[in-house]
């Protein structure tokens, strides 16, 4: 079946842009995340949905960042006025219909964003 | 808040070698210990998960852990590498208890195997 898709899979910004970064999670996944992953180093935490509710938004690292999940499936990532340090790739990760924390996540292959 | 180490940015191996990747976290309370892998061009995939029983985990591909408590420890191992092991493998745990599985990763370890 169908896993995570994450489009665009690159785009590139320019200092003070405003972007957004989508994610289709496996169907009828009820968990999301998004993590951000600088070069060289592990995903970091951003946000968590459990259906269209955001339980967890406690590792976005500013208030330029905002994520939504409006109807429960589709998710999207919004960056506004964008900053050079804002360049990493940004990873979604789904996890099963019961939504559990044994749940394994699956990933998607991430948005490579670049802001000049 | 918890934290994950992994000891080796950049691991070279010839075919056939054995191979240990550390991995060492901080957090005082229960935790649930992953090792996932990203081959080259693909997507993150679980390699195996610990969260309770017995410590030694069984994986995908030959790959196994060791969960030790007393060492706050979880180290994968294989006793004979592929050429096909080449990628990157990031160590990730999560608080126990937490009612979803937000994950906290370590800063991964590049594997290349030489044929």
């Amino acid at each position: 079946g169908a896993g995570v898709s994450q489009s665009p899979r690159y785009k590139v910004a320019k200092r003070g842009q405003d972007v957004a970064l989508r994610c289709d999670p496996i169907s009828g996944h009820v968990s999301l995340f998004w993590y951000q992953q600088a070069l060289g180093q592990g995903p970091e935490f951003l946000t968590y949905f459990q259906n269209e509710a955001q339980l967890d938004k406690s590792g976005l690292p500013s208030d330029r960042f905002f994520a939504e999940r409006p109807e429960g499936s589709v998710s999207t990532l919004k960056i506004q006025r964008t900053q050079q340090e804002d360049s990493a790739v940004y990873l979604c990760a789904s996890s099963s219909p019961r939504g559990g924390a044994t749940d394994t996540q699956y990933f998607g292959p991430g948005t490579r964003l670049t802001v000049l | 808040a918890q934290s994950v180490s992994q000891h080796n940015h950049h691991v070279i191996l010839s075919e056939a070698a054995s191979l240990e990747l550390g991995c060492n976290y901080s957090y005082g309370g229960t935790v649930n210990l992953f090792w996932y892998v990203q081959y080259p061009g693909q997507h993150l995939q679980l390699l195996l998960k610990y969260f309770s029983g017995d410590p030694l985990v069984k994986g995908i591909k030959g790959f196994e852990a060791e969960f030790i408590k007393s060492k706050f420890s979880f180290n994968l191992r294989k006793p004979s590498v592929q050429w096909s092991d080449t990628a990157e493998y990031f160590c990730a745990v999560k608080a126990g208890g937490t009612s979803y599985g937000k994950l906290t990763f370590g800063q991964g370890t590049i594997l290349t195997v030489h044929p």
